[in-house]
């Protein structure tokens, strides 16, 4: 069964400091991992995604990282602030696959104190 | 701006009665999603449409169906809620240009 497995479940980090979640996946046809970030009573929204033909991409303060010999990959959130609180989900999918479906994490969720 | 919406945010329903769960998207997108999200599982795949009328069974399919009449609106059906299948529900729809899942806000259902 494809998986993605994500760690860790939940995470406090002081304001100003880095946040760090990591995924891992085994299926090697996946070809874009995105991540998504959910507020309480919100649905997820799309944060910051990659494909595997580079290492690393980096959007403001979210750098995702990415090895593709370890099959993992991994969010940074430099700068940590308390509106960054949220639930994070890593994710994985075979792009022009029948349906690009996005094969999901458990989630992390992140608290940032002030 | 994409839009996706659903009919309730909170829903009480008994056991054994039948639940329609409704989700529009305004964006013309082709494929929909419907997730459920429970604390420490993530959003596990219940069904997906890549078409009106096309349908697909996700990771947990058992005790749902779905409809896809319109290309804007998908909805789920549980025909006979059981307390199993208290839960938040969300639905996605999909941008095949950019590869991204619009959510909607989610509907929390409680079955007692």
């Amino acid at each position: 069964q494809q998986q993605v497995k994500q760690s860790p479940q939940s995470l406090i980090v002081q304001k100003g400091g880095i946040s760090i979640i990591n995924c891992a996946y085994e299926n090697t046809a996946f070809d874009y991992f995105p991540w998504y970030q959910q507020f309480p009573g919100k649905g997820p929204a799309l944060l910051i995604a990659i494909r595997p033909d580079v290492s690393e991409k980096k959007e403001g303060r979210f750098t995702i990282s990415f090895n593709k010999s370890a099959k993992q990959f991994s969010l940074h959130i430099m700068d940590s602030q308390p509106g960054d609180s949220a639930t994070y989900f890593c994710a994985a999918s075979r792009h022009g696959g029948a349906t690009n479906k996005l094969i999901f994490g458990t989630g992390t969720l992140l608290a940032v104190q002030p | 701006d994409v839009k996706v919406t659903q009919s309730s945010r909170y829903l009480v329903k008994r056991t054994g009665e039948k639940v329609f769960l409704e989700c529009v998207q305004d964006m013309d997108h082709e494929n929909m999603f419907w997730y459920r999200q429970d604390p420490g599982l993530g959003l596990r795949l219940i069904y997906f449409s890549y078409d009106v009328k096309m349908k697909e069974k996700g990771d947990i399919p058992e005790g749902y169906s779905v409809s896809r009449e319109k290309k804007e609106r998908f909805s789920l059906i549980l025909e006979s809620a059981s307390t199993n299948q208290t839960s938040m529900y969300l639905c996605a729809s999909l941008s095949g240009t950019h590869n991204e899942q619009y959510f909607g806000p989610g509907t929390r259902l409680t079955v007692t």
